[in-house]
């Protein structure tokens, strides 16, 4: 079973402070995003990487850094957090298109971020 | 850029009873369509995908066919289960930027008894 873990799964942040939430894949996958979900807004991609060194914006990357250090390792940085990012965040890896798996991403169970 | 609209926010049926969430897309590109499901306290998870035009495809009970004619792939299940209740997210990728996923913003499910 494909496994992709985020930390930490909660966090109460103040509003200036930095932030970062980290995602681990064991899929040996090249590809991994960053979704934040709200209500009426459904997932909407922040960053995303081809593999490690690579990050690319997504729809909505203002107030987010990404890094990939590794192929395992993908980081979202808020440097400084604000309540509108109060969110819940998920991570996701994902193959290369061409072969069974095409478009099955796989997530982690998500972070609560709450920032005062 | 690339769009995915589902018109319907919540939905609410009774046990055995037919469902059909909408979904439609914009892109200028072949597309490629999926359904992904999210149960409550759970990480999003595939139902099923399409990239082949008036293909019906099927898993779990639950089929869509992708209609590149009307820029549709709406999700049916012929009679919903209590279990079904969840968050349903219609998705588009295409071939210009294939290994990116956009989402539309959910429909929750409730069946109820």
């Amino acid at each position: 079973e494909a496994a992709v873990t985020q930390s930490p799964r909660n966090k109460v942040a103040v509003t200036g402070g930095k932030v970062t939430l980290s995602c681990n894949q064991t899929n040996n996958h090249n590809n991994m995003y960053w979704y934040r979900q709200d209500t009426g807004h459904g997932l909407r991609l922040i960053h995303y990487s081809y593999g490690a060194g690579s990050t690319e914006k997504g729809d909505i990357p203002d107030g987010y850094k990404a890094s990939r250090p590794s192929q395992e390792n993908f980081s979202l940085i808020l440097e400084l957090a604000t309540p509108s990012q109060t969110s819940v965040y998920f991570c996701a890896s994902g193959d290369d298109w061409g072969g069974a798996d095409t478009g099955q991403l796989y997530f982690g169970e998500g972070s609560k971020l709450t920032v005062l | 850029g690339d769009s995915v609209t589902q018109t319907e926010g919540l939905v609410t049926l009774t046990k055995g009873l037919p469902v059909m969430l909408n979904c439609t897309y914009q892109t200028t590109y072949s597309p490629f369509l999926f359904w992904y499901v999210q149960h409550l306290n759970e990480a999003p998870k595939l139902l099923l995908k399409s990239s082949t035009d008036n293909k019906r495809t099927e898993h779990q009970g639950f089929y869509a066919t992708l209609h590149k004619s009307s820029s549709s792939f709406h999700l049916q299940k012929s009679s919903v289960q209590l279990s079904d209740s969840a968050l349903y997210f219609c998705a588009l990728s295409d071939w210009s930027n294939y290994n990116v996923l956009y989402f539309g913003s959910g429909t929750k499910l409730t069946v109820e008894p």
